[in-house]
């Protein structure tokens, strides 16, 4: 079964710090990997979407990585504003056996704070 | 386009009632999920479709049912609601679910609380 693990849980930072956001998976046989944002009360927002056979992806300050074969994934956000202040989300797609359908499976998110 | 839209917002139930929460999606995807959130926890995939008139089980079904009439349309039934299914329920669609997919699109979410 896949388990998506992110590290650290929470992190407090103050503004203009840049920051990595850790995620791990234990079965490297992954689809994709993707990255959300989720502010609170609300939805989930797609930040960067990562195909297996890629190794990074970038949007604006945003960076994301990913190592299949170690069952890593690095997000990288440069020059932090309170407004980067949210939950973000790791999910992995991958298929179940003897399926092709893909289903996401999500870490339970890192609550990043960026203080003025 | 609208995107994914769930009602409603916010419900309150009593033990043993049902309801039905509501998703649609403008964007013409043939695969919709829905999942929950609890406190803390990661999203937990509840039931999913492939397309109209096809649905399938997720990690936690127990307790729901689903229906796709319609490629727009997957409404998330709840069944003598009991306090475990107190929670956020999200909806979500994507173009394709297979080894090329693309992204998925949730919607706000419903928060029930079931007392």
């Amino acid at each position: 079964k896949q388990e998506v693990t992110q590290i650290p849980a929470a992190l407090s930072v103050p503004e203009g710090e840049n920051l990595v956001l850790n995620c791990s998976f234990t079965d490297s046989a992954i689809y994709n990997l993707q990255w959300f944002r989720q502010d609170p009360g609300k939805g989930l927002t797609s930040l960067l979407l990562i195909q297996s056979s890629q190794r990074e992806q970038t949007s604006g300050r945003l960076n994301a990585s990913l190592d299949k074969s170690s069952g890593r994934s690095t997000l990288y956000i440069a020059a932090s504003q309170p407004g980067d202040s949210a939950t973000y989300l790791c999910a992995v797609k991958r298929a179940d056996r003897g399926s092709t359908l893909g289903r996401l499976y999500f870490g339970r998110g890192t609550q990043l704070t960026v203080w003025p | 386009n609208a995107g994914v839209t769930q009602t409603p917002k916010f419900r309150i139930l009593k033990i043993g009632q049902s309801m039905t929460l509501q998703c649609t999606q403008d964007m013409n995807h043939n695969y919709m999920y829905w999942y929950r959130q609890d406190p803390g926890m990661g999203l937990k995939l509840i039931y999913y479709s492939v397309g109209a008139g096809i649905t399938d089980k997720g990690e936690v079904p127990n307790g729901y049912n689903v229906s796709r009439s319609t490629t727009e349309d997957f409404p998330l039934r709840l069944e003598l609601a009991a306090p475990s299914q107190t929670s956020v329920y999200f909806c979500a669609s994507s173009l394709s679910a297979g080894q090329y997919g693309s992204s998925w699109y949730f919607g706000p979410g419903t928060r029930l609380t079931v007392t």
